[in-house]
């Protein structure tokens, strides 16, 4: 049960340069989402999506693109990385959103913007 | 809007006593579920216990107990007989699902528990 697998798991990159992170999950769930985790701010919102060519922003979407075209992918790119955006990223799934519906998280993805 | 407070920043605990993680949350939303999360160093997010808005028991799952006071707004988590591979930090989550729960979760900053042996 391989369940949401991200990758690369660590990523350093120079300012300015594109960058994508992977996000794939098994489970066939609906929703999937992307957060990020930063010292002081706890894990916050970049982007959700409810289902394939649907996706919506979070609390923080700016300077981050998602796509979704298959049920069981949502990466997210930095278009162009800055240092602000170094962080641990958070791919997460979900089966719907009736009560009881559990979120689940991939291992995350440490990167780095030098 | 959505809040959750975690107001115990960090916990020592002595190996094998019980552990209560405080947590309180805000919403005008009747539907929700509060979550928690454990984050080892090791970094991942792994989903401990649930408790939905309408259950009228605690939610149990092994060692963790939820002690959900839905009047006070309060939903913290028991570790009993705490063990050495507790130390991690726990984040009290929440989901608003009367307004479709579409947006996810709702983090608090956590707390960072460390067993003592």
């Amino acid at each position: 049960d391989a369940g949401i697998t991200q990758s690369p798991r660590y990523k350093i990159t120079e300012t300015g340069r594109q960058v994508t992170l992977m996000c794939h999950q098994t489970w066939s769930h609906s929703y999937m989402f992307w957060y990020r985790q930063d010292l002081g701010h706890g894990l916050r919102l970049i982007y959700y999506s409810a289902a394939a060519d649907i996706t919506d922003k979070g609390e923080v979407p700016d300077g981050y693109v998602v796509s979704r075209s298959k049920t069981e992918n949502f990466p997210l790119t930095l278009e162009s990385a800055t240092r602000s955006q170094t962080s641990v990223y958070f791919c997460a799934s979900s089966p719907g959103t009736v009560t009881g519906n559990t979120i689940y998280f991939g291992e995350g993805s440490w990167l780095t913007v030098v | 809007a959505q809040k959750i407070t975690q107001t115990q920043p960090g916990m020592f605990v002595q190996e094998k006593e019980a552990v209560t993680l405080d947590c309180t949350y805000d919403t005008s939303d009747p539907s929700y579920g509060l979550f928690w999360y454990k984050q080892p160093s090791s970094g991942e997010m792994i989903f401990l216990i649930y408790q939905g808005s309408y259950d009228q028991q605690n939610a149990t799952e092994g060692r963790y107990s939820l002690n959900f006071q839905k009047a006070r707004k309060s939903a913290n988590l028991v570790i009993s007989a705490s063990q050495l591979g507790d130390s991690a930090m726990y984040f009290c989550a929440m989901r608003d699902f009367e307004g479709g729960g579409a947006d996810g979760l709702t983090f608090g900053k956590g707390t960072h528990l460390i067993i003592q042996p």
